[in-house]
């Protein structure tokens, strides 16, 4: 069975980088089958997509993000990464991990549990 | 960005209703349309993927359609486990995009 874990501080200070990473189980981030995305949501609001990355280290950013945000993966390691630049209290939301098939019709099939992420000094 | 506009926003009802929620994209996204259901404090689940065809292990109570700009989700008869939101995201355009939310409570 597929899992994936998000880890990461729980806390960054405003103006820092916050540095999450997605350890995959149970299937392989160096499979050309899979995008590995990444997802947030602030506390009572909706979705918002950040990035994905194929293990061909291609990224595709959203674009209201794209200027702070780095997609990165280890597929030694059966991980990949987030990095988001100069954050605020904005930044402040649970932050997903997921999958997407890239055979067919695209879809986030496994997801994270999600972890919190507060940008507070 | 194609926006996903869902109506309603909230939804009130019974245990054996018939639901439908409705996903409206501000440009054509031909099929490429998933559907997911959230439950507090959990991650989303995928229920519906390019517009109709159901995941794995998703009651067939559920189902999806539409195609272009107009896709809905119907529960056919809604079970205490439904009671969640519901998100329909866009997989066709960068950004991928997600709807606002449809939030399923009981009446």
């Amino acid at each position: 069975q597929v899992q994936l874990q998000e880890s990461g501080p729980g806390l960054v200070k405003p103006s820092q980088t916050l540095s999450l990473t997605c350890t995959v189980s149970g299937g392989s981030t160096s499979s050309g089958s899979y995008y590995w995305s990444w997802i947030r949501q602030p506390a009572g609001k909706g979705l918002e997509w950040i990035g994905r990355i194929h293990s061909t280290e291609s990224t595709n950013y959203n674009p209201s993000l794209k200027s702070r945000v780095t997609i990165s993966i280890d597929t030694s390691k059966n991980q990949f990464s987030l990095k988001l630049s100069s954050v605020t209290a904005a930044d402040t939301a649970v932050y997903y991990c997921a999958r997407v098939p890239t055979s067919g019709y695209y879809r986030m099939d496994y997801w994270g549990q999600g972890t919190l992420v507060t940008v507070s000094s | 960005d194609i926006q996903l506009t869902q109506s309603p926003s909230f939804l009130s009802a019974s245990v054996g209703d018939r639901v439908t929620i409705t996903c409206r994209a501000s440009q054509g996204i031909n099929t490429y349309l998933a559907w997911y259901q959230q439950k507090p404090g959990k991650a989303p689940k995928l229920l519906i993927y390019g517009a109709s065809t159901l995941e794995s292990g998703v009651p067939s109570r559920f189902s999806g359609s539409g195609s272009g700009t107009e896709f809905t989700l119907t529960i056919s008869s809604l079970q205490p486990e439904d009671f969640a939101t519901y998100y329909c995201q866009q997989l066709n355009t960068y950004p991928w995009t997600f709807g606002q939310g449809t939030k399923v409570e009981i009446k």
